[in-house]
């Protein structure tokens, strides 16, 4: 147990919609990573928080945001789904340090019909 | 423009021998190197990494060795064990730069 969470699990929608999804970061932890794994690819980054303020964006579509709260949990809103939306989304944290140990959530399954 | 890149997309390799993972970079910026286990249905789990100012770095069973000049690194498992099945995640970062960047993976498949 990684010590992150992340709500729901599996989440099935319809093209069009908007989901938010869920992560609380590691105790102590004060950046939180949304990363999204698509079918057989590697990993890839979205966005980075640190303490509530965006550090870093990676590949990350317009129709998608986050944010991270004062409790220091995030949240990444999906809009506008598509089809190609289908993927696995992890959160990660860790202290917030450059190149530091990141620690994953078990993912959530998006599947968009 | 695939900055890490394993090209192997699977591996079989008996219990009780080496296995070995190798991951390419193009950034010669990377500074920093990572390597994350996956298991089915969980998130990546870090495994052990590398700075660029050493060649190797051991912890039991692990080693990472990094070969600069080649832009090459890569994890070794001895002796490889059936829990050891799992995809392998290389990934990398630059300087002061937060974001990692990682290869597709690799899936090691430990035959009894």
């Amino acid at each position: 147990d990684s010590g992150v969470t992340q709500t729901p699990k599996h989440l099935i929608t319809a093209t069009g919609q908007r989901v938010t999804l869920r992560c609380s970061p590691r105790s102590g932890d004060l950046s939180v990573y949304w990363y999204q794994q698509s079918l057989d690819q590697g990993l890839q980054f979205l966005i980075q928080y640190y303490n509530g303020e965006e550090r870093a964006k990676g590949n990350i579509l317009e129709r998608f945001s986050a944010q991270q709260f004062p409790d220091l949990h995030s949240e990444l809103n999906l809009s506008s789904l598509e089809l190609g939306d289908s993927a696995l989304y992890f959160c990660a944290s860790s202290v917030g340090s450059p190149g530091d140990t990141q620690y994953f959530g078990p993912g959530t399954r998006l599947t968009v019909l | 423009d695939q900055q890490v890149k394993q090209n192997s997309p699977s591996l079989s390799v008996q219990e009780g021998r080496i296995s070995i993972l190798n991951c390419d970079y193009t950034n010669s910026m990377f500074d920093y190197f990572l390597w994350y286990k996956k298991y089915p249905a969980e998130g990546p789990t870090f495994l052990i990494s590398i700075s660029s100012i050493k060649d190797k770095n051991e912890d039991g069973r692990f080693t990472v060795f990094l070969n600069k000049s080649a832009k090459h690194l890569s994890l070794h498992i001895v002796p490889s064990q059936p829990g050891d099945s799992a995809v392998y995640f290389c990934a990398a970062s630059a300087g002061s730069n937060y974001q990692l960047i990682w290869g597709a993976g690799t899936k090691l498949i430990i035959k009894p």
